[in-house]
């Protein structure tokens, strides 16, 4: 079974200071590992993923996350956060062979909250 | 933005009554997901659909029944709500080509139930 763990439930940061969002996933199978992003009163949105090759990925809006098999983790960082970047973020895995996104698992969500 | 739309955005209504939720996609793709959005435990799977009239339960599928008669649109039905099930529900979907998985997601129904 797969099972998502993030490990800080709230990150209270100042603007324009770095940040890391922990994620740490058990499998016994491959995987693909996303980031989600919600802001308030919105659904969630794909931040970035990983289903293969280079074990950095990176978003539009200077999130990067890296895939680390050996210790299991895929950790979201900020060189540098903006107001804009205040929102509860979700890590997901799911088997990299499904079809669906039946067996995806998401973590319990990290609230992101930036000081001025 | 993928076209998906839920409704009622917004509800209340008291225990023991029936309630349906309304997910409706243009994006023609072939999986539809109802999810459910409670503090501390992230998103959590009610029941999903791999094509119209295909559905299968997750896990928290419990007191939770749905329905795809086509595949734009796919019904979650509380029977009987019960004041455990307020939450806040996203419909989801999956699907498209390639598929990676990736869920792309409604604005939410929030549901109360007295």
């Amino acid at each position: 079974a797969q099972s998502v763990t993030q490990l800080d439930s709230q990150v209270p940061v100042f603007e324009e200071a770095p940040v890391e969002l922990r994620c740490n996933y058990s499998s016994s199978v491959s995987v693909y590992l996303f980031w989600y992003v919600q802001y308030p009163n919105q659904g969630l949105q794909l931040l970035l993923k990983y289903l293969s090759g280079s074990t950095l990925v990176e978003s539009i809006n200077g999130f990067e996350a890296e895939f680390n098999k050996s210790q299991t983790s895929f950790h979201l960082r900020k060189p540098s956060v903006h107001i804009s970047d205040t929102a509860e973020y979700f890590c997901a895995v799911t088997p990299g062979a499904s079809s669906s996104a039946s067996k995806i698992i998401f973590g319990s969500g990290t609230r992101l909250s930036i000081r001025p | 933005d993928a076209g998906i739309t839920q409704s009622p955005r917004h509800k209340v209504t008291e225990t023991g009554t029936p309630v349906t939720l309304r997910c409706h996609q243009t994006e023609n793709h072939r999986y539809m997901y109802w999810y459910r959005q409670d503090p501390g435990h992230g998103l959590r799977l009610i029941h999903y659909s791999y094509g119209v009239k295909d559905t299968d339960k997750g896990e928290v599928s419990d007191g939770y029944s749905v329905s795809r008669s086509k595949t734009e649109d796919f019904l979650l039905t509380l029977e009987s709500a019960t004041s455990s099930q307020t939450s806040v529900y996203f419909c989801a979907i999956s699907g498209g080509t390639p598929n990676t998985g990736e869920l792309f997601f409604g604005e939410g129904s929030r549901l109360t139930v007295l």
